[in-house]
């Protein structure tokens, strides 16, 4: 069966710290593979994508993921969080045929402490 | 250039009934995708739609349907609701179909059923 688990659904860090948030998905053939971040109230803004070749992509807002086939995860990462990274982070994965049917992680909730 | 704008924000109906969401994607955009957003089942796929044609749909029943017009805006209907259905409903856009163009959320319509 298709699916995206994120194993932590709250991580709190303080600001300035470094940031790891986990992203494992199952899925019967490669995948494209995105990280989107949700404010309170807001809809989703696409962080990054991965579709093929260096398996370490940058996005925007300062953050990066690396895709691990062996392992079959798709981590997002930033060196130093800011007090405005506080959000809800989802990872996502999609066919790779002309499609949008995604399957969404179920979030994990980022708080910031000052 | 303005965003996906979904109406209306908010929305409060009670059970029986039957509703109309509205989505008018980015100026240029023809494909429109709507998801589904809960706390107990996260986000999940609806429909997908381009050029007026159903591309992909998800596992919903039947009273879900929706529609895009020729101006690329979309509809989605939900007949006789249900408590369950309380949800933030999702549009999306992307200018073609697939993960080759970045997918636009909306800020979603918040539908709560009594």
């Amino acid at each position: 069966a298709q699916s995206v688990t994120q194993p932590d659904i709250h991580i709190t860090v303080s600001e300035g710290a470094s940031l790891e948030l986990r992203c494992n998905y199952s899925y019967g053939a490669t995948p494209y593979l995105f990280w989107y971040v949700q404010s309170p109230g807001q809809g989703l803004q696409l962080l990054l994508k991965y579709f093929s070749g260096d398996t370490l992509v940058q996005g925007i807002k300062g953050f990066e993921a690396e895709f691990k086939r062996s392992q079959s995860s798709f981590n997002l990462r930033k060196p130093s969080v800011h007090w405005s990274d506080a959000a809800e982070y989802f990872c996502a994965v999609g066919p790779m045929d002309s499609s949008y049917k995604l399957i969404f992680g179920s979030g994990t909730r980022l708080l910031v402490r000052p | 250039k303005a965003g996906v704008t979904q109406t209306p924000r908010y929305l409060i109906k009670t059970r029986g009934q039957q509703v109309t969401l509205s989505c008018s994607p980015i100026s240029g955009h023809r494909s429109v995708s709507w998801y589904q957003q809960t706390p107990g089942q996260g986000l999940q796929f609806l429909f997908e739609y381009f050029s007026e044609t159903q591309r992909n749909k998800g596992n919903f029943p039947g009273r879900f349907s929706g529609r895009q017009f020729s101006n690329s805006r979309s509809e989605m209907n939900v007949s006789t609701l249900e408590l369950g259905d309380s949800a933030l409903y999702l549009c999306a856009s992307s200018l073609d179909p697939g993960p080759n163009s970045p997918l636009h959320f909306g800020n979603g319509t918040r539908l709560t059923v009594t």
